[in-house]
């Protein structure tokens, strides 16, 4: 067990919808990672948050939103959603904004779009 | 913008056996990171390291920064042992934020 915890596990829902996905760190970590696996691309990276600041931005979607929380949980916010958004949702956490640091890893969120 | 190329992709071995896992990255970097998937779907983090070797239990990683190449060794491999390693560094290597660019998976199958 990461101490990472992410809800739902799955999720199941329609195309044009928009979903939420929810991601609690480790206690102590400030840093919140985003990333997301599908079957053609594999694992990306979408976006990070230390201490409730976005710090750094990868493939992410302008459809897609994020948030960390003062607590310093963080939720990824996926909207019109369309079928190629099915896919593994990972967040991990870590210590320090720098990427030279051990990330601990989330179940993922499976999210599918019928 | 970094690349990481992984080698193999699928690799079966029979248990007892020592495995070898090979990843190359283009940019210089000062930390990578493998990481192991379970059939179920969740990650761990197995090491990171920024030079020389680590080892935990069976496991061995190696790193060579000056020729962007790390290895990832299991020793008396296990049945366990099956499921897919993944290598993994930062995107750019500047060495503040920054999210990881990750290999293709290596897919390890252990038969008793």
């Amino acid at each position: 067990d990461s101490g990472v915890t992410q809800t739902p596990k799955h999720l199941i829902t329609a195309t044009g919808q928009r979903v939420t996905l929810r991601c609690s760190p480790r206690s102590g970590d400030l840093s919140v990672y985003w990333y997301q696996q599908s079957l053609d691309q594999g694992l990306q990276f979408l976006i990070q948050y230390y201490n409730g600041e976005e710090r750094a931005k990868g493939n992410i979607l302008e459809r897609f939103s994020a948030q960390q929380f003062p607590d310093l949980h963080s939720e990824l916010n996926l909207s019109s959603l369309e079928l190629g958004d099915s896919a593994l949702y990972f967040c991990a956490s870590s210590v320090a904004v720098s990427s030279y640091n051990e990330q601990f890893f989330g179940p993922g969120t499976r999210l599918t779009v019928l | 913008k970094n690349e990481v190329e992984q080698s193999p992709q699928n690799l079966t071995a029979q248990e007892g056996e020592f495995i070898t896992i090979n990843c190359s990255y283009s940019v210089g970097i000062s930390a990578l990171h493998w990481l192991q998937q379970h059939p179920g779907g969740g990650i761990v983090s197995l090491f990171m390291l920024s030079s020389g070797k680590k080892k935990h239990g069976r496991l061995i990683a190696t790193i060579n920064i000056q020729e962007k190449h790390s290895s990832l060794h299991i020793t008396a491999s296990h049945p366990r042992d099956s499921a897919v390693y993944i290598c993994a560094v930062p995107m750019y290597s500047g060495g503040g934020a920054d999210g990881l660019t990750f290999g293709k998976g290596t897919h390890l199958i252990i038969q008793p």
